[in-house]
């Protein structure tokens, strides 16, 4: 079956950089993307970029270019996203999710890592 | 970018009632060259990842009870619950992934009455 595992939380201080992994299984990592979407407390979903798992090509969320990276290891099957200079108002919950073949909804999606970004 | 605006923010229904959240979009999000539209709802439940319910905007994901169903075209989109179940408590998000930025809506808020 299809998964989506996430490392563990992180506390960060501010201007400092972070980088989540999810791992994946149970499908062939190459024929689709991986999407980013974070939430902050109490907030709504915000997409903040896709990663080719074919090849590796990405496209970000405009607010965020400059700080955020998206990275992929086939060999292992492993999804990152790297955010740099970090805020308090990057604090959130991050998801990675899997874009369906064909389609680009969101079909799977990881348990979520949260973030805590504090002085 | 698309900006998805969800009705009601907030819903109250009774059990076994039907409940309808309505999600519209600024610009179409109907591909003309498939006749797609590109529009999907997720359930998120307290403390877990969002869930997909419904993609192409009518397509029930495998596994998704057929009291959830998904109606509308262009610009103007709703979620149709047929009977309230307890276990449908949760916050629902219509997203569009026509073109990037892959926008959700605020979300809308769904409880018992």
């Amino acid at each position: 079956q299809v998964q989506l595992v996430q490392s563990g939380a992180e506390v960060k201080k501010p201007g400092a950089s972070v980088k989540v992994s999810c791992k994946t299984s149970g499908y062939t990592f190459t024929s689709s993307g991986i999407s980013w979407v974070r939430q902050a407390p109490g907030q709504g979903l915000e997409w903040m970029g896709w990663i080719s798992g074919i090849n590796g090509n990405t496209d970000y969320a405009q607010k965020l270019q400059g700080r955020v990276t998206m990275t992929t290891d086939t060999s292992t099957s492993t999804a990152y996203m790297e955010l740099r200079s970090l805020r308090s108002d990057d604090t959130a919950v991050y998801y990675c999710a899997r874009l369906r073949y064909g389609s680009n909804c969101f079909d799977y999606w990881g348990q979520g890592t949260l973030v805590t970004v504090s002085s | 970018d698309i900006v998805m605006t969800q009705s009601p923010d907030s819903l109250a229904v009774s059990l076994g009632e039907r409940a309808t959240i309505n999600c519209k979009s600024s610009q179409s999000v109907l591909y003309s060259s498939n006749n797609k539209n590109y529009l999907a709802w997720y359930q998120q439940k307290p403390g877990q990842p969002p869930k997909l319910l419904i993609y192409w905007a009518s397509t029930r994901e495998s596994g998704v009870p057929d009291r959830f169903s998904g109606s509308g075209s262009g610009t103007d989109f709703t979620l149709t619950i047929s009977s309230l179940q307890a276990e449908d408590v949760a916050f629902y998000y219509c997203q569009q992934y026509y073109n990037t930025p892959y926008t959700f809506g605020q979300g809308t808020k769904l409880e018992i009455k």
